[in-house]
């Protein structure tokens, strides 16, 4: 699977807004864009995923550059609960050795009230 | 409708001896693997479970080993276990069809602390 690249941590404010860079420079044409988020004491949880175009649901929006080399997590307004560790996957669904998840180290988002 | 589940939450155990940590998939997911993740680190894939065999494989010593049941819950167990195995261990559950293909639901852990 292709490497992703993250800041290691962020901060934001409550009820602002977040962008969460990805870098994925080499990433293949069949490679999914998946983020996950982890609260503290808690498993991950899946939040998002796209292919090219921007994807919106209940919890975030994301956005993929055009050349899909690098992508961005959109959290429209965040709340102290949105404060966990963010990670951006690669994922081909034509994997044929499985569907693992390779983790990276993720970014670690604090929200301040 | 239930989610993931693992037990026990927490447990202890001295060098050299086999733990069992268990997991059962949410409801209509087929496919069961297993993550090991240190303090500070991002979770390590184990292995995965699909039909009852182990489908894919990380880079883990063969004292790691797993099963799956008919109902597609699954266990992992660890021999002679060493300092460096205390980790939280995380099961996720998936399905290879339907729309819920390639997600994975994760739970809560088990923590397992080694003397």
């Amino acid at each position: 699977d292709a490497k992703t690249t993250q800041p290691n941590s962020m901060e934001s404010n409550e009820e602002e807004p977040v962008h969460l860079p990805c870098n994925h420079s080499t990433i293949s044409g069949t490679d999914y864009i998946h983020w996950y988020r982890q609260l503290p004491s808690q498993g991950p949880e899946y939040v998002i995923h796209g292919l090219t175009s921007n994807v919106n649901n209940r919890m975030a929006s994301l956005a993929i550059a055009e050349d899909r080399k690098s992508s961005t997590l959109i959290l429209h307004r965040a709340t102290l609960r949105d404060a966990a560790v963010y990670y951006c996957i690669l994922r081909d669904p034509l994997n044929q050795a499985g569907t693992a998840l390779i983790f990276g180290k993720g970014t670690t988002l604090s929200v301040s009230s | 409708d239930a989610g993931v589940t693992q037990s026990p939450t927490h447990l202890i155990k001295t060098r050299g001896q086999q733990v069992t940590l268990r997991c059962s998939p949410k409801s209509g997911h087929d496919t069961v693997s297993w993550y090991q993740q240190a303090l500070g680190q991002g979770p390590q894939f184990i292995f995965q479970y699909y039909e009852e065999e182990e489908r894919q494989r990380g880079n883990f010593p063969d004292r790691f080993s797993g099963h799956q049941f008919p109902n597609y819950s699954s266990e992992l167990n660890v021999n002679a276990l060493l300092l460096g195995d205390s980790a939280l261990y995380l099961c996720a559950s998936s399905s290879k069809t339907g729309r819920f293909t390639d997600t994975q639901y994760f739970g809560p852990g088990t923590r397992l602390t080694v003397l």
